[in-house]
């Protein structure tokens, strides 16, 4: 069965420190894989999205950036945090074009900028 | 463009009872996909329930069904005989053919009553 990895699980980080959150999917190949932002009780805002290795699409300019380096692997990054990066960050998978296949989200890193 | 709309910032029920959660959605494509999630205290998004827009029933999962109403462009979420671990977030979201991108609506939070 498939499994989704996201750590840590909770961050604290004063701002301007970099960050690097990552995320890893089991038991599936060619994945897409997408990064979300949710501020606290609201909505999940699409932050990236990636269709294979080293294909990366980004939906909202800011600082933050990611990457893909192997298959299963998707890491969200910043070279410098800002108060607003705060919130809970969610990785999510799914496969290929079909409409009617579902997401599968991991546990998601509660990140808190100090 | 696409869009999703959830109206219900959040809403109460009593335990054993029904509740509706609505979700109206915006698209110009005919074929779509659409899904409900379940956001716990805890962060998870667990998947509910999947309709897509060529489907001739409403979808049903347990105590979960959709009330898929094409012409109005809507697709609440009905969930019978409310449990107190019901309580949660709930998100609609919606996909199209030919992007890897699914939308989410802002959600709703119910509360169920003892």
């Amino acid at each position: 069965s498939q499994t989704i990895h996201q750590w840590p699980a909770t961050l604290v980080q004063p701002v301007g420190s970099p960050l690097s959150l990552e995320c890893t999917v089991e038991g599936t190949s060619n994945p897409n894989l997408y990064w979300y932002r949710q501020a606290a009780g609201r909505g999940l805002q699409l932050l990236f999205y990636s269709v294979g290795i080293g294909q990366i699409s980004s939906e909202v300019p800011q600082n933050l950036s990611a990457s893909r380096p192997q298959d299963r692997q998707f890491i969200l990054s910043s070279k410098k945090l800002l108060l607003s990066d705060s919130g809970f960050y969610l990785c999510a998978w799914s496969v290929n074009l079909d409409i009617s296949y579902e997401q599968y989200f991991g546990p998601g890193t509660r990140l808190t900028v100090t | 463009a696409q869009k999703i709309t959830q109206t219900q910032p959040g809403m109460f029920v009593q335990e054993k009872e029904a509740v509706t959660l609505d979700c109206t959605y915006d698209t110009s494509d005919p074929s779509y996909g659409l899904f409900w999630y379940k956001q716990p205290s805890s962060g998870e998004m667990i998947f509910l329930i999947y309709q897509g827009s060529y489907d001739q029933q409403n979808a049903t999962e347990g105590r979960y069904s959709l009330n898929f109403q094409k012409a109005r462009k809507s697709a609440n979420l009905v969930i019978s005989a409310s449990q107190l671990g019901d309580s949660a977030m709930y998100f609609c979201a919606m996909r199209e053919p030919g992007t890897y991108k699914y939308i989410f609506g802002t959600g709703t939070r119910l509360k169920v009553l003892a």
